[in-house]
């Protein structure tokens, strides 16, 4: 389809839980990228995808984050023991090329509460 | 690095009215820039985005924004605003991934907030 599918739309969880979010980018669209925004406003880069290979994962919290993109399946990014301050909206966005970003298109984001 | 600021935390206009975001960039050379629109529990919208070229950008909605080198600037301007603009909005700034500056991913500004008055 033409638009970025990200699910689910709210997310709760509790302190220490795993949290798993989806991202079907738009087909066709070879970089998938992550980003989480955090008070409401400000965007932090999480990591980025080149079909399923890491390209760029310089934002990631390693030691609870990881990120996954396979083929045929949606791309994930797991937190494996969620802290209050995981608490953010999530985006995900791809693009068909990643030379230049003006293909960039957005989903319209997971919000993740962390209780 | 190449960064933006966006010196306008929150803005209030009538509908109507006239309508400037400012969006100051940092980078030497010509920079791209880009133009978000998020509304409220809604994604990111691409508005506009300028490459190079005209220094005056036309986008979706009506809006508009002016390169300008010589202040660094890139402000998102609409003649006319409607109650449904009202939302965060949000300037960027492509950043280079890997050392050829051949992959890039974005920057953004903190966000204007615009609230419209009827």
């Amino acid at each position: 389809g033409e638009e970025v599918a990200q699910t689910p739309k709210h997310l709760v969880r509790g302190e220490g839980q795993k949290a798993k979010l989806y991202c079907a980018p738009i087909k066709g669209h070879s970089y998938v990228f992550w980003y989480q925004q955090v008070l409401k406003n400000e965007f932090k880069f999480l990591i980025s995808f080149q079909n399923e290979n890491v390209f760029d994962e310089t934002g990631m919290p390693k030691e609870r984050f990881s990120a996954k993109c396979l083929p045929n399946s949606p791309c994930s990014l797991e937190i494996q023991a969620t802290k209050l301050e995981d608490s953010a909206v999530y985006f995900c966005a791809s693009s068909q090329y990643g030379r230049v970003p003006y293909g960039y298109t957005f989903g319209s984001g997971t919000r993740l509460t962390v209780v | 690095a190449q960064s933006v600021t966006q010196p306008d935390i929150h803005i209030t206009v009538s509908e109507g009215a006239s309508l400037e975001l400012r969006c100051n960039y940092s980078y030497g050379a010509t920079p791209y820039l880009f133009w978000y629109v998020q509304s409220p529990g809604q994604g990111l919208q691409l508005l506009l985005k300028y490459f190079s070229g005209d220094t005056l950008v036309q986008g979706i909605k009506g809006f508009e924004a002016e390169f300008k080198r010589s202040q660094s600037s890139f402000n998102l301007r609409k003649p006319s605003v409607h109650w449904s603009d009202a939302a965060e909005y949000f300037c960027a700034v492509p950043t280079a991934m890997n050392s050829g500056g051949s992959n890039y991913k974005l920057t953004f500004g903190k966000g204007t907030l615009l609230t419209v008055n009827p």
